[in-house]
């Protein structure tokens, strides 16, 4: 099957630890996406990326950090210096044509 | 600021009547609109796109494009107690490699 898969689907942190969350995509999609949702929130975008070893911040990049050294994956890794982690995270992907955006299930991470 | 408004809702609509969604943006530039479906829980999936002015339709939904007024609508038709979810517009701005803007949502409630 053809899509984009994350994992975990539910990720526990302890406060102080950095958690790194999965985006796997065999779309053959040239960019990729982090997103988050808060309740009642419209998506923010975290951090992008339009090629393999390239990425650019979005509007909430503070506290995240991401990688893209293969076309098929995008991690992301939250850090310690995320003063609000929880919520739901949506990994998106798109042609390089600028097309639609397809979503990933998410990761609903959960800081205790 | 760019900008997308949708009502928050909740919208409650008798099952078989039409559900009128509407949202508004900021930047006139746009050029690409999307309607995404999202269940409580799990992450969007599209509905439509649209890129011109008038009306698309595809099934039961019909998106409409008014760019002179910046507004785009989504019609549902015989809504469905299936069809009860949270709707996303979202905005592309800064031409076909620009990011896409979302709006809060507007919940949509069918009642049988």
């Amino acid at each position: 099957d053809g899509g984009i898969t994350q994992s975990p689907k539910y990720l526990f942190r302890k406060e102080g630890q950095n958690v790194t969350l999965s985006c796997e995509q065999n779309l053959n999609h040239d960019a990729m996406y982090w997103y988050r949702q808060d309740p009642g929130q419209g998506l923010r975008l975290i951090y992008y990326s339009q090629i393999v070893n390239d990425f650019q911040k979005g509007d909430i990049a503070e506290g995240y950090s991401v990688s893209r050294e293969k076309k098929e994956s995008f991690p992301l890794t939250v850090t310690s210096a995320q003063k609000n982690p929880t919520a739901f995270y949506l990994c998106a992907s798109q042609t390089g044509l600028g097309d639609t955006q397809y979503f990933g299930p998410g990761t609903r991470l959960t800081v205790l | 600021q760019k900008e997308v408004e949708q009502n928050s809702g909740p919208l409650s609509v008798p099952e078989g009547a039409i559900a009128s969604l509407n949202c508004t943006y900021s930047d006139r530039v746009s050029q690409s609109f999307f309607w995404y479906r999202q269940y409580s829980g799990k992450s969007p999936e599209l509905i439509m796109s649209i890129y011109s002015n008038g009306d698309k339709e595809d099934g039961r939904f019909t998106a409409q494009l008014n760019k002179a007024s910046q507004y785009v609508s989504l019609l549902i038709r015989d809504s469905q107690p299936s069809d009860s979810a949270t709707y996303l517009c979202a905005v592309r701005y800064g031409g076909s490699q620009g990011n896409l803007i979302f709006g809060k949502g507007t919940k949509l409630s069918v009642k049988p």
